[in-house]
């Protein structure tokens, strides 16, 4: 089945560490995102990339960095100078602007 | 800030009976979406209503689009336990005449069907 796939469902960050999120999609599409959704709250952008090797800046992107070197694959790294990185962090994917996105099933990221 | 503001917060209903949430918005779109979300899980797209039509239609889901007063509905008839969920609404925008396809979501309405 096509999908979306991330890893890990938890992940746990000391201070000072930089984590890497992973995001996955057989689905053959162009775009692909980042969100982060806190409790009770509605979901914000991290960064989008509409095709291989270009990607923006979401409305919150500092502390954190993409890469887009294949079609499938859609890293997030949150680095040590996002201070408060405790959240949900949802990818999704769509085949291209104003269509429907499909989301994973999300990373909860906690601080140790 | 947000776009979409949604109405009301929480609803608790019974099964059967019928669930309408509300989401406003600010600024000119290019489509509405709205998605479902449960508890630990990603979301799940329901319905995308273009900014051109004002009623649409899937099973049990109707969704209604007033552009002039930026503002849409969207209704669960004969709601089951099962459409417990969180909702959410999301705008396509349109800034300077260019969509760009990113969207801006609310802060969603939870929904909560007793058996």
């Amino acid at each position: 089945d096509g999908g979306i796939t991330q890893s890990p469902k938890y992940l746990f960050r000391k201070e000072g560490q930089n984590v890497t999120l992973s995001c996955e999609q057989n689905l053959n599409h162009d775009a692909m995102y980042w969100y982060r959704q806190d409790p009770g709250q509605g979901l914000r952008l991290i960064y989008y990339s509409q095709i291989v090797n270009d990607f923006q800046k979401g409305d919150i992107a500092e502390g954190y960095s993409v890469s887009r070197e294949k079609k499938e694959s859609f890293p997030l790294t949150v680095t040590s100078a996002q201070k408060n990185p405790t959240a949900f962090y949802l990818c999704a994917s769509s085949p291209g602007q104003r269509t429907p996105q499909h989301f994973g099933d999300g990373t909860r990221l906690s601080i140790l | 800030s947000q776009q979409g503001e949604e109405d009301p917060q929480a609803l608790s209903i019974q099964e059967g009976e019928n669930a309408t949430m509300n989401c406003s918005y600010k600024t000119s779109i290019n489509n509405l979406q709205w998605y479902r979300q449960n508890s630990g899980r990603g979301l799940v797209h329901l319905i995308l209503i273009r900014s051109n039509e004002r009623e649409k239609h899937s099973g049990r889901l109707r969704v209604t689009l007033d552009t002039s007063k930026k503002s849409s509905s969207l209704l669960i008839t004969a709601s089951r336990a099962a459409d417990t969920a969180s909702y959410f609404c999301a705008t396509d925008l349109i800034a300077g005449g260019t969509s760009y396809g990113k969207l801006t979501f609310g802060q969603g309405t939870i929904l909560t069907v007793h058996p």
